[in-house]
């Protein structure tokens, strides 16, 4: 079965660095998302990301935060400088071109990253 | 009012229980419903998408009401496997792509 894949798994980082978070979607899928969880708190949207530009993005989302799709297979989440509150779960979604408006989307397994 | 309402539980039921939970979401535009599975620590699953006029997946049923804008999941039988927490999650608002999920409502069914 297809899977959204996700490395590292979990990524520890002193305040201030830089993250790269990677993720490989579903092949055919042609929309892509990245998500977050705080620990205890619910999954929130960050970004949205089809045909090469971000569609939608949250406040979350900020200067700090930038998406990329590098190559044909690979989808990025980078954090410029990393603050304590980033610390969560980091989930990369994917989903095929919405039908009837079904937009049912696939989570990867996660990067957990913590900040210190 | 919060986007996506639900009750955080726990529901504690006994196997082979029938158990009920409910949602209700804000906004009216929302076209695409559905629940998720989530497991300590792991990651939001599919568990399946909710239609207007109500759908089964062995033993889970989902409903929708879109004038009371509330969403149900019926599980039927239930077993020790199905403990979890389970996400009610609507699209928008704004439209898009974008998911909006609940807190969730965590299930423990016990022997």
């Amino acid at each position: 079965e297809p899977e959204v894949t996700q490395t590292p798994s979990h990524q520890v980082t002193q305040m201030g660095q830089e993250v790269i978070l990677r993720c490989v979607p579903i092949s055919n899928h042609l929309y892509f998302y990245w998500y977050r969880q705080i620990l205890g708190q619910k999954v929130e949207f960050l970004v949205s990301f089809y045909n090469n530009e971000i569609s939608e993005k949250s406040e979350i989302f900020d200067d700090q935060f930038s998406v990329e799709r590098p190559d044909g297979s690979n989808f990025t989440l980078k954090i410029r400088s990393t603050k304590l509150e980033d610390s969560a779960m980091y989930f990369c979604a994917s989903s095929e071109v919405p039908t009837r408006g079904n937009t049912e989307a696939f989570f990867g397994q996660g990067t957990r990253l913590t900040v210190v | 009012r919060k986007e996506v309402e639900q009750d955080p539980g726990p529901f504690n039921v006994p196997e082979g229980a029938t158990v009920a939970f409910n949602c209700t979401y804000s906004n009216s535009a929302s076209q695409s419903f559905f629940w998720y599975r989530q497991d300590c620590r792991k990651e939001p699953k599919l568990l399946m998408s909710v239609y207007s006029s109500g759908n089964e997946d062995g033993r889970f049923t989902a409903q929708l009401n879109r004038a009371s804008q509330y969403i149900s999941l019926l599980i039927r039988d239930s077993k020790l496997s199905d403990s979890a927490t389970y996400l009610c999650v609507v699209n928008g608002p704004g439209g898009g792509n974008k998911l909006t999920f609940g807190t969730g409502t965590q299930l423990k069914v016990e022997l």
